[in-house]
């Protein structure tokens, strides 16, 4: 089946330090790959994706490369700020008019 | 950009009764939209698609008969949430896919935190 696998959390880092959350997918079609995060008290917004294989999704500081070969899409950040404290989730999407399946979130707590 | 809002954003209701809760597109249309429940420290489940105007595809283990959802224009879906219990205390969250600009995009609501006493 379809399903999203993250790494469970949570996650606490100091400032500036360097951030991965891993995130693999079952190999089930050619889905389109996404990292959502969810701030306190805020719905989903999506942070980045990548559509094919090899495909780099970056944004924020934030990047995460589709690999097809170890079905992964981690997420890393060189620098990770007070700020960026959140709830990610790794997403995949098949082609046509499905909807997105997520993992179950990884929580980030990132402290000065 | 792309605006869901989700109305009410937090509700209590007592047992028994029903709770309806209102998804809109913004500023764009939406042919699809979709309903998620989010446990505490869970991930999203999807519990329904629907399009507008025909009736919503659920997810398997989802009442059709308890969350029943109404896409009656393309920017507007709504999910009434029927003779309620507390098992039913949840966060639900929709969400409405578009493809404007020749783009595949969806975009979620802040979600509506229903709890039931």
């Amino acid at each position: 089946g379809n399903s999203v696998t993250q790494m469970e959390g949570p996650v606490t880092l100091s400032e500036e330090a360097f951030l991965t959350i891993n995130c693999t997918y079952t190999a089930t079609g050619y889905p389109s790959l996404f990292w959502y995060v969810q701030y306190p008290g805020e719905g989903l917004q999506l942070l980045l994706k990548a559509t094919k294989a090899d495909d780099k999704g970056s944004n924020k500081g934030f990047e995460a490369t589709y690999r097809k070969e170890t079905t992964s899409f981690h997420l890393e950040k060189g620098s990770v700020q007070v700020s960026d404290s959140a709830v990610y989730f790794c997403a995949r999407k098949n082609s046509g008019n499905t909807p997105l399946v997520f993992g179950k979130g990884t929580r980030l707590s990132v402290i000065a | 950009g792309a605006v869901v809002s989700q109305h009410p954003s937090w509700v209590i209701c007592k047992s028994g009764t029903s709770v309806k809760i209102e998804c809109r597109s913004l500023d764009f249309q939406a042919t699809t939209m979709f309903w998620y429940r989010q446990f505490p420290k869970q991930s999203l489940m999807l519990m329904a698609t629907s399009n507008e105007g025909s009736k919503a595809t659920y997810e398997q283990g989802v009442e059709k008969d308890k969350f029943l959802i109404n896409h009656a224009s393309l920017t507007l879906s709504t999910l009434t949430v029927t003779s309620a219990h507390p098992e039913d205390s949840s966060f639900y969250i929709c969400s409405a896919r578009t493809f404007a600009g020749g783009l595949d995009e969806q975009y979620f609501g802040p979600g509506t935190r229903l709890t039931v006493t």
